[in-house]
């Protein structure tokens, strides 16, 4: 059964704080995703990335960097956590095809106080 | 630019009608079109996807979607809901490496 793991559901923390969300596929898949969800605006891309060491930009990508060293492994930073980051992130993997599915994990939502 | 609209924030039916959530899309070239729910607490699940071929696409759990391209609609619907189908449904059409993803329609179904 395919996998993506995101390693903390629940998240706390402070303004200004660097925040580390981990995300891992067993799926040895290429593309993975940063999202977030917020109420009525759907999924909104953060960064993705293609390829190890790769990375681009996404809709929304002020305030976050992300690393991929590994294949299976895609991170995303918050450099300083501000309120306004507080929401539901979404991380995604897939095959190199458009016509494939995206698998999700389960998410992590993180309050920023 | 790709968009994809969901018009209705929350579908509520009965158990054992049918239901539709709509969904419009706007892309350049060929369509690829998905349908996604989420449970509560959880990560987005794939329901079913139109690539080329058969408009009327079946997926799980008893959902099938229609592919309308003179309406650039790809509507959700089942013949008879269940209680156990609430939840969050995302319409999506991906094209390169995005995908991008409708505002998401909560379904309701009472018993």
């Amino acid at each position: 059964d395919v996998k993506v793991t995101q390693s903390s559901r629940y998240l706390v923390k402070r303004t200004g704080e660097k925040v580390f969300l981990e995300c891992v596929q067993d799926m040895d898949h290429e593309n993975m995703f940063w999202y977030r969800q917020d109420p009525g605006l759907g999924l909104r891309l953060i960064y993705f990335s293609y390829d190890v060491k790769m990375k681009e930009k996404g809709d929304i990508p002020e305030g976050y960097s992300v690393s991929r060293e590994k294949k299976e492994r895609f991170s995303l930073i918050l450099e300083s956590a501000s309120t306004n980051q507080t929401s539901m992130y979404l991380c995604a993997s897939t095959s190199g095809e458009a016509k494939n599915i995206q698998y999700f994990g389960a998410g992590t939502r993180l309050s920023v106080l | 630019a790709q968009s994809v609209a969901q018009p209705e924030d929350q579908v509520n039916v009965a158990e054992g009608n049918p239901l539709t959530v709509k969904c419009t899309y706007s892309v350049s070239g060929n369509p690829y079109l998905f349908w996604y729910v989420q449970y509560p607490n959880r990560g987005l699940q794939f329901l079913l996807k139109y690539i080329t071929g058969d408009n009327l696409v079946k997926g799980s759990y008893g959902f099938e979607a229609e592919f309308n391209k003179s309406q650039t609609s790809f509507h959700l619907k089942k013949p008879s809901a269940l209680v156990s189908d609430s939840a969050l449904y995302f319409c999506a059409v991906r094209g390169g490496f995005k995908t991008i993803f409708g505002a998401g329609t909560r379904l309701f179904v009472k018993a």
